[in-house]
């Protein structure tokens, strides 16, 4: 079946340092590919999408490239914030299945 | 746009007793809603799929008879915990998607706190 796995978590950066958080996926068909954002005791915020390989998704500084090739969407930021200290969630919408599924969510700290 | 709303964002109740939580998407008709649970530091599970008007389609291991979905209308959807104990502890949160092209895309309520004591 359908299933996304992250790295895991947590990861510490120090503020205006480069982020990457991997995601690999497996599905079949053609899966829409997303990055969801939970800040702590709330609910998960859409941060970017991607519904076809090659498509990158982007928002706040935050981008992710849908790769067929190596099933792929791995997340990343040039410079973060500790604003964006969260949980961070990869998840795909499987086109056989009409669920989303979702990986473990990878917690992410920014130090000042 | 593409605002959901649950309520109440927290409750505690005491074992035995039921809760009803609500989902209302405010700003667009949702055809497909979606009921999830998270436990501490873990991802979402999902509980269950409903559409307007007909019975939802639970997941393997969700108990039917335990958490009870309506979804009556295009913009309401509520989850009953029905005789709660302390296992049922747990963050809920809710999702809708639009018809067509949205149907792909869920938009997440703030989640609601449940605590049994």
């Amino acid at each position: 079946g359908d299933s996304v796995t992250q790295m895991e978590g947590p990861v510490t950066l120090s503020e205006e340092a480069f982020l990457t958080i991997n995601c690999t996926y497996t599905a079949t068909g053609y899966p829409s590919l997303f990055w969801y954002v939970q800040y702590p005791g709330e609910g998960l915020q859409l941060l970017l999408k991607a519904t076809k390989a090659d498509d990158k998704g982007s928002n706040k500084g935050f981008e992710a490239t849908y790769r067929k090739e190596t099933t792929s969407f791995h997340l990343e930021k040039g410079s973060v914030q500790v604003s964006d200290s969260a949980v961070y969630f990869c998840a795909l919408w499987g086109s056989n299945t009409g669920k989303l599924i979702f990986g473990q969510g990878t917690t992410l700290q920014v130090k000042p | 746009g593409a605002v959901v709303s649950q309520h109440p964002s927290w409750v505690i109740c005491k074992s035995g007793t039921s809760v009803k939580i609500e989902c209302r998407s405010l700003d667009f008709q949702a055809t497909t809603m979606f009921w999830y649970r998270q436990f501490p530091k873990q991802s979402l599970m999902l509980m269950a799929t409903s559409n307007e008007g007909s019975k939802a389609t639970y997941e393997q291991g969700v108990e039917k008879d335990k958490f009870l979905i309506n979804h009556a209308s295009l913009t309401l959807s509520t989850l009953t915990v029905t005789s709660a104990h302390p296992e049922d502890s747990s963050f809920y949160i809710c999702s809708a998607s639009g018809p067509g092209s949205l149907s792909r895309e869920q938009y997440f309520g703030p989640g609601t706190r449940l605590t049994v004591t």
